[in-house]
């Protein structure tokens, strides 16, 4: 399985600020993921993130709300932007094996905004 | 529509017994199963997974799960809990290139 690793592990930030979340994987993967996850509740998928392509986002989520970058095979950001209390959450990042059939996630960010 | 339901919001059972968080899915096709578990300020780490073969699959911790199509379910189990166990367990489903997550329970061991 493949080691992923997040930065930050958590952060505090003001509203109307945006925050950029790194997720580092420690070989190369085509797919990587995006999920949102509030304390205790399931994941919701934000976007579906492949190098060489536009992010592809879930209902709900839109591209000038949570940006996206895949500059490579191992590494990708999200951005929270211009966020308010309600972006309170855990973003995790995860990848998917080379058959794309089990996803492996990092630690998540703790995000709270105030 | 896809869908992943785990009807227990918890499960308390005491340090040695047997354990189940149970699962169902409601979904076209032949679904791949997964099971993980997230413990506290932790991200999301693989159990098991079914995708073909035999109905009992085992996993990591001395976890496995049984695979029932016709009743569509994909519980979790254990033979002998431990309090270490206490964690947030999630059923998901992949299936047309994406993963359903169900709702999450928490299991309590105690001692």
């Amino acid at each position: 399985s493949a080691v992923i690793s997040q930065k930050p592990s958590r952060d505090i930030c003001q509203r109307g600020t945006s925050l950029t979340i790194q997720c580092q994987v420690d070989s190369q993967v085509t797919m990587m993921f995006w999920y949102r996850q509030q304390p205790g509740q399931s994941l919701t998928l934000i976007a579906t993130a492949n190098q060489g392509s536009e992010a592809t986002y879930e209902s709900g989520f839109v591209i000038d709300k949570f940006p996206i970058s895949r500059p490579n095979l191992t590494f990708s950001t999200l951005t929270v932007s211009n966020m308010s209390p309600e972006d309170s959450s855990i973003y995790l990042c995860s990848v998917a094996d080379r058959y794309q059939e089990t996803q492996y996630f990092g630690p998540g960010t703790r995000l709270l905004v105030l | 529509a896809q869908s992943v339901a785990q009807p227990e919001d918890q499960v308390n059972v005491a340090e040695g017994n047997p354990l189940t968080v149970k699962c169902t899915y409601s979904v076209s096709g032949n679904p791949y199963l997964f099971w993980y578990v997230q413990y506290p300020n932790r991200g999301l780490q693989f159990l098991l997974k079914y995708i073909t073969g035999d109905n009992l699959v085992k996993g990591s911790y001395g976890f496995e799960a049984e695979f029932n199509k016709s009743q569509t379910s994909f519980h979790l189990k254990k033979p002998s809990a431990l309090v270490s166990d206490s964690a947030l367990y999630f059923c998901a489903v992949y299936n047309f290139n994406k993963f359903y997550f169900g709702s999450g329970t928490k299991l309590n061991v105690k001692p």
